[in-house]
């Protein structure tokens, strides 16, 4: 089951806040978080696991709600580059890596 | 090479031709997965390998899709008699292990005339 990503879109100006939801049907081992810029690949932001632990690597902070199956990314104070599609991937196979990702969300940041 | 590698980057045929696409993973990694994207959605999973375990193929769409992968290094993805539905860019990405951030290639896009 596909999750589902909420908003699909989002226009913001520089300097303010962005939550990005993502939910899903199944019960979820983890939640991938990763951002793709127009015609280029995707690149890894964040995993959540369940348990708590947290993995990532930029500025940007997400929460991972096991009970209600659902994760949320936060963007605050947004940058020019924080533009691009942004896609929650649900791993309910026991951390298999193997990624059901949602419809995405775009953002769009401007000056 | 750094990152993962993926050939060719362009790839355009006649409907019912038969294609192979390339994945070189990122050395040392042990999972590889094969993903669809078509124009503007999101990324639809087809295959995955780990290591030396039986591949994971619930994400093929059809009999036509088929994936082979040598050892932990090169990956083919095999389309036969290929449909205007396929038209797509193919990612492959690598991890670690499974679980792990996976890193993605360029992907090659396919169009199929």
């Amino acid at each position: 089951q596909q999750p589902v990503q909420s908003p699909q879109a989002v226009i913001l100006r520089e300097g303010e806040d962005a939550v990005i939801n993502c939910s899903s049907s199944k019960a979820l081992y983890s939640v991938h978080w990763y951002r793709q810029k127009h015609g280029e690949a995707p690149v890894f932001l964040m995993i959540l696991l369940k348990g708590g632990e947290q993995k990532g690597h930029e500025k940007i902070s997400a929460s991972f709600n096991e009970k209600k199956q659902q994760s949320s990314l936060y963007l605050t104070a947004s940058q020019l580059s924080y533009s691009g599609t942004y896609f929650c991937g649900t791993d309910g196979s026991g951390n298999t890596g193997k990624l059901i990702f949602g419809q995405g969300t775009t953002l769009q940041v401007k000056p | 090479g750094a990152g993962v590698s993926q050939s060719p980057s362009n790839k355009v045929t006649e409907k019912g031709k038969d294609v192979e696409l390339r994945c070189d993973p990122i050395s040392g990694h042990t999972a590889l997965y094969w993903y669809r994207q078509r124009l503007g959605q999101g990324l639809e999973f087809l295959i995955y390998f780990q290591g030396n375990s039986a591949p994971d193929k619930s994400g093929l769409p059809s009999d036509r899709f088929s994936a082979e992968r040598t050892g932990e290094s090169v990956s083919t993805l095999t389309i036969q008699r290929t449909q205007q539905e396929d038209s797509a860019v193919y990612l492959c990405a690598s991890s670690g292990q499974g679980g792990q951030p996976q890193h993605f290639g360029d992907g090659t896009r396919l169009s199929i005339l």
